[in-house]
């Protein structure tokens, strides 16, 4: 493990359904971020979080909606998705935001 | 912010060296970083270097940068079948890690 657990591992859903990605970080980090990882494109950065304040939103789309109720802990809570939003979903998080950052094994989602 | 580039695709023969190359764009990055995927997992942070060094050895890994040429590569000694997967070079971008795409490296017995 890598201290940075996500769940679930694997997702399959409709377009018309509401689902959750979960993220927790045993790391004591202050920052956290949702990346997605689509065939043959960069890692995309989608948000940030900063000591539980969101710091970055990279023009995502609002069907892709982020919490951080705490600093161990980052949702993306999923609404009305398109099959093109199918991709690996990571998490990471890190220290002061600079020096790297450790990553979860990922959500891969697929959307039907 | 600009692309950072990689080639796709890599392979080398097992006991081989492997050199995975870099070009990123960001001359105010504090650190550079190469990360490793394997099949089916998340990104496992395999080293970096601070900017102010132009080479750091780990073991069979060792990173050089050319702060000039804005060039990162990463050389794997004695390549084994265990180091296939896909790396990528990061650097920071106002605080933000901006990947490259990622190099493919399949290793051949």
């Amino acid at each position: 493990e890598t201290g940075v657990t996500q769940t679930p591992r694997h997702l399959v859903m409709g377009m018309t359904n509401k689902k959750s990605l979960k993220c927790e970080q045993h790391l004591g980090h202050n920052a956290m971020y949702w990346y997605k990882q689509s065939a043959k494109k960069p890692l995309e950065l989608m948000f940030v979080y900063s000591l539980e304040e969101r710091v970055e939103n990279n023009s995502v789309p609002s069907r892709f909606s982020p919490e951080c109720p705490n600093s161990s802990h980052l949702f993306l809570h999923l609404h009305t998705l398109q099959p093109e939003d199918s991709a690996l979903y990571l998490c990471a998080s890190s220290q002061d935001g600079t020096v790297g950052a450790f990553f979860g094994q990922g959500t891969r989602l697929t959307v039907v | 912010g600009e692309d950072v580039e990689q080639s796709l695709f890599l392979s080398v023969r097992e006991g081989d060296s492997s050199v995975i190359n870099c070009t990123y764009t960001d001359s105010s990055s504090t650190y550079l970083y190469w990360y490793k995927q394997e099949p089916g997992a998340g990104l496992q942070l395999l080293t970096y270097i601070f900017s102010n060094m132009d080479m750091k050895q780990d073991q069979r890994l060792t990173v050089l940068l050319n702060k000039k040429d804005k060039h990162l590569s990463l050389r794997i000694a004695d390549t084994q079948t265990g180091d296939s997967a896909i790396y990528f070079c990061a650097e920071t971008q106002g605080g933000k890690l901006i990947f490259g795409q990622g190099t493919e490296l399949s290793v051949k017995p």
